[in-house]
C-alpha cells in the first residue's frame, strides 16, 4: 500500500510563482524524503528530513515537517519551466533497513 | 562514475516468455533494490539486498526473482511474464553514509503482450 499521498495530484503554475505540494503519511518516521523525476527518467534525490527537525532548505526548496499531523510539505520559489517534473516524498515508515515508500506523485508544470 | 546502469532500457515480451533485467553501480553501495513504477501508482519494492549474498521480499514480490551476483550488480528475473508486469522498473543503490538518499538508474521499459 502508498505511503505517502501527495496532494495535489497536479499543480500548473506560471514561472516565476511558487510551487507547494504536500505529502501525508501514515505510521511513524524516522525520516521523509522528496524526489523529483523527469519524464522518461529515474528519480532524483532532493533533499531529506528527519523526524527531529520541522524545518530544511536547499535552494529554492524548502521542505517542512509536522510529525504530529503526520504531513510534510515541499515548497518551490521561484518555479522555472525546468522544475516542470513529477514531485514524489517517500518514507521508511520507522525501518532502519533503507526501505523506502513512496507516494503517487504530485505533477508539477511550469509555464514559461 | 557512471552511477546506476539499467539493460535494456526497452522490452517487449509474450506473455510466458522469461527474461532479466540487470542493474550494476559503480558506487560501492552494500544496498541495492528494484522498483516497479505503474501509471498514478508511484514506485512499489519488488525486492531488496542490503548486502552482497543476502535478498529480501518487497512489496510486490511475486512473479519475480532476484539474484544479487555480487557487490556491483543485482538482477531481476521474470521467469513467466504476465500481462499485469507491463510497468516500468527502476533500479537504485542507498548512500551508505546516510543510508537513506537512493540513487536511481534511468529504468526498464517492460511491455508484455
Amino acid at each position: 500500500s502508498q505511503q505517502g499521498e501527495e496532494d495535489p495530484q497536479a499543480l500548473s503554475i506560471q514561472e516565476g510563482e511558487n510551487a507547494t505540494m504536500n505529502c501525508s503519511y501514515k505510521t511513524s518516521i524516522n525520516n521523509l524524503q522528496w524526489y523529483r523525476q523527469n519524464s522518461g527518467r529515474g528519480l532524483v534525490h532532493l533533499i531529506l528530513i528527519r523526524s527531529n527537525e520541522r524545518e530544511k532548505h536547499s535552494g529554492r526548496l524548502r521542505v517542512t515537517l509536522d510529525t504530529s499531523k503526520k504531513s510534510s510539505s515541499l515548497l518551490i520559489t521561484a518555479s522555472r519551466a525546468a522544475d516542470t517534473a513529477s514531485y514524489f516524498c517517500a518514507t521508511d515508515r520507522g525501518s532502519t533497513l533503507g526501505r523506502l515508500y513512496f507516494g503517487r506523485g504530485t505533477q508539477l508544470t511550469v509555464w514559461p | 562514475n557512471a552511477g546506476v546502469t539499467q539493460t535494456p532500457k526497452f522490452q517487449v515480451l509474450k506473455t510466458g516468455q522469461s527474461m532479466t533485467l540487470q542493474c550494476a553501480q559503480d558506487m560501492n553501495h552494500n544496498s541495492m533494490y528494484w522498483y516497479r513504477q505503474d501509471p498514478g501508482m508511484g514506485l512499489r519494492l519488488i525486492y531488496y539486498s542490503a548486502s552482497e549474498g543476502t535478498t529480501d521480499k518487497g512489496e510486490v514480490p511475486n512473479g519475480y526473482n532476484v539474484s544479487r551476483l555480487n557487490k556491483r550488480e543485482f538482477s531481476l528475473r521474470l521467469e513467466s511474464a504476465a500481462p499485469s508486469q507491463t510497468s516500468v522498473y527502476f533500479c537504485a543503490s542507498v548512500v551508505e553514509d546516510t543510508k537513506y538518499e537512493q540513487y536511481f538508474g534511468p529504468g526498464t521499459r517492460l511491455t508484455v503482450t
